[in-house]
């Protein structure tokens, strides 16, 4: 069993729509909770980073922790095109620690 | 600010080579970490630079290893590369004692 699951996709969705992505993960330690969105044959970036359980919202995007059920997620609100990229999820256990990231989600928005 | 840089953008080498890839970190950042992404997956650690030290190390045989010089500066050697050594290396470098990691563009290395 891998540490932190990620359903690949893909998942398409028409532009406007609410899009929740998921990442489960097993390490009870992880305390550090990241979301990074890759664009094709780009490097990762940064888009949400979260500390233990709760939520945090920037712009279209909130990531909410429930560390009780070892399950986190990314909304993103009025989806655009330019959304359309791979989402890979990424925990820690300490704030140095190495980065446990999930496969990715490849997310297409459509017009 | 430059962000995380890696150079080269894309190499291929032949089995049996070796391989160096470089990374200059961010602006005020002082640590260094390198992933290994294959197709299709999510980046998996292969070690981390802090202080020109070594600190925490992935799952990956000798045959990886790396440097840190003086201005946070890194690099990744690969040694007898096989086939299976064909991905996206990552650079992705912070601050010690923080936790937001930024990554550069990668290096594509093809092995044949």
């Amino acid at each position: 069993q891998k540490e932190v699951e990620q359903d690949p996709g893909p998942l398409s969705v028409p532009e406007g729509a609410i899009v929740s992505l998921n990442c489960t993960y097993s390490n009870s330690a992880f305390q550090y909770f990241m979301w990074y969105r890759q664009y094709s044959r780009k490097g990762p970036e940064l888009l949400m980073y979260t500390y233990s359980s709760g939520n945090k919202e920037d712009g279209r995007f909130t990531a909410q922790v429930d560390k009780s059920s070892k399950y986190i997620s990314l909304f993103i609100r009025d989806s655009q095109p330019s959304d359309s990229a791979t989402y890979l999820c990424a925990m820690s256990v300490g704030n140095t620690d190495k980065l446990i990231f999930g496969t990715g989600t490849r997310l297409q928005v459509f017009p | 600010d430059a962000g995380v840089t890696q150079s080269p953008t894309h190499l291929i080498k032949t089995r049996g080579q070796q391989v160096t890839l470089r990374c200059s970190p961010k602006s005020g950042h002082d640590t260094v970490s390198w992933y290994q992404q294959a197709l299709g997956q999510g980046p998996q650690f292969i070690f981390q630079y802090y202080e020109e030290e070594e600190r925490q190390r992935g799952n990956f045989p000798d045959r990886f290893s790396g440097h840190q010089f003086p201005n946070y500066s890194s690099e990744l050697n690969v040694n007898a590369l096989l086939l299976g050594d064909s991905a996206l290396y990552l650079c992705a470098s912070s601050s010690w004692g923080g936790t937001e990691a930024f990554f550069g563009q990668g290096t594509r290395l093809t092995v044949v």
